[in-house]
């Protein structure tokens, strides 16, 4: 079956830094991704969808000049959390659509801002 | 715009035993409906969905989902149970635009 990755799958980092997430589909070729924050017994929330070649869209709420999403390549979108601050700890979750629709997913990735 | 209720948030189930996982959903258009699972430490799996035809869907380990438009539901089940089947359930709903909305998860955890 289709595989995304995500990497790194754990990190911490200080506050006021910037982290960089990498998601990857492996073995298809995705125009599209999502992204994804899930917090500690609470639901997915969709924050934004990453199209190849062009700007991504953010969901109502979700700060894009914080959130900044980069989808380079058909197998690659980045997310960088700029200035993290503690409220930005968080399970971050990719997913990249195949060419059927449906949506394959990533391990996640939990950020630790201290 | 869609959302999802998961009615209930942790299962205890005994293995062999049946197991019901509800959920609700409201949308004002016609949407499509997703069960996915996901096992510790990894991403999410889809483990059945809805999109037309049977309102009756099944997966290939045993689960399978109705959906009931007069409800408004899509909830999960299983007649016997292993411990395998232990994970986080997450029922989803997308109106077509392959955005997807999430109901809260339930735990389903299964003891010998």
């Amino acid at each position: 079956g289709a595989v995304v990755s995500q990497h790194p799958s754990w990190v911490i980092c200080k506050s006021g830094t910037s982290v960089k997430i990498e998601c990857r589909s492996l073995d298809f070729q995705a125009t599209t991704m999502f992204w994804y924050r899930q917090f500690p017994k609470q639901s997915l929330m969709l924050m934004a969808t990453s199209n190849e070649g062009s700007k991504a869209t953010y969901e109502q709420g979700v700060e894009k000049d914080k959130f900044l999403i980069n989808h380079a390549s058909l197998t690659l979108s980045t997310l960088t959390v700029t200035s993290a601050h503690p409220e930005d700890s968080s399970f971050y979750i990719c997913s990249a659509r195949g060419t059927s629709g449906e949506q394959y997913f990533g391990p996640g990735t939990r950020l630790t801002v201290t | 715009a869609q959302s999802v209720t998961q009615l209930d948030s942790q299962v205890p189930v005994f293995e062999e035993a049946p197991v019901e996982l509800r959920c609700n959903y409201s949308s004002s258009v016609s949407v499509y409906l997703f069960w996915y699972v996901q096992y510790p430490n990894q991403g999410l799996q889809l483990l059945l969905k809805y999109l037309s035809g049977s309102t009756l869907v099944e997966s290939i380990n045993g689960f399978e989902a109705e959906f009931n438009k007069s409800q408004t539901s899509f909830h999960l089940r299983k007649p016997s149970v292993h411990i395998s089947d232990t994970a986080e359930y997450f029922c989803a709903v997308s109106a077509g635009d392959y955005k997807l909305s999430f109901g809260a998860g339930t735990t389903v955890t299964v003891r010998a």
